[in-house]
């Protein structure tokens, strides 16, 4: 079945820096991959959406790419800010119309002043 | 516009209680889904309805679990007889198609003592 790592539990880095996230999966590639913003006691926030033909997402401070031969997808913050501070989530979805997402367990990023 | 709101934000109950989580989605969402969060796992959906039809609930972990949503508007889903392996985070999501993403609610905090 389909499994999903992201690269590590928590991430700090410095403000002002780059983040990158790492998100892997092990088995078929997924039609979407999306990335998600988590705040304590919220729900998942949509960020970005990448299809299984895109290499790259761009919005704002925001970049996603998505290399199916290495069955990966790196999310990127450039600039980053305090307020970025969150757990960031990797959600695959298998087929379009299907929102049945496979999420990641997340990646919670800290961005010190 | 308002998000997708859930009730109650929190519910402690004893096992053997019953208790019924609700969803109101974004007004014309057609699609409601369900997922779960239990402690240190990963979000993993639970079913999904298209109006008020049930179009997949794969994820439902056992029979103590039933989910509704009459009229295709808001949906409940109910935990009867609840167990401590319930407790978790419920969150409900809805969209209006399937060529974006979903929208989430707060998610509600179920805790069997």
């Amino acid at each position: 079945s389909q499994k999903i790592e992201q690269n590590s539990e928590a991430l700090n880095i410095q403000e002002g820096k780059t983040a990158t996230l790492t998100c892997n999966y092990t088995n078929y590639s997924p039609a979407y991959l999306q990335w998600y913003r988590q705040d304590p006691g919220r729900g998942p926030v949509f960020l970005l959406l990448i299809r299984e033909n895109e290499k790259e997402k761009r919005k704002e401070r925001l970049k996603v790419t998505f290399d199916t031969t290495l069955k990966q997808s790196l999310f990127h913050i450039t600039a980053s800010q305090p307020a970025d501070s969150a757990t960031y989530l990797c959600a695959l979805d298998r087929a379009s119309g299907t929102y049945k997402y496979i999420f990641g367990t997340g990646t919670r990023l800290k961005v010190l002043a | 516009e308002a998000g997708v709101t859930q009730f109650p934000s929190h519910s402690v109950i004893e096992k053997g209680q019953t208790v019924t989580l609700r969803c109101d989605p974004i007004s014309g969402h057609d699609n409601l889904y369900w997922y779960r969060r239990v402690m240190g796992k990963e979000i993993k959906f639970l079913l999904h309805f298209v109006k008020e039809s049930k179009q997949d609930e794969s994820g439902m972990p056992n029979n103590r679990f039933l989910a509704e949503r009459t009229g295709g508007t808001y949906s409940t889903l109910k935990v009867q007889p609840a167990e401590l392996e319930d407790s978790g985070v419920y969150f409900c999501a809805s969209s209006q198609d399937f060529t974006g993403s979903a929208f989430f609610g707060q998610g509600t905090r179920l805790t069997v003592v």
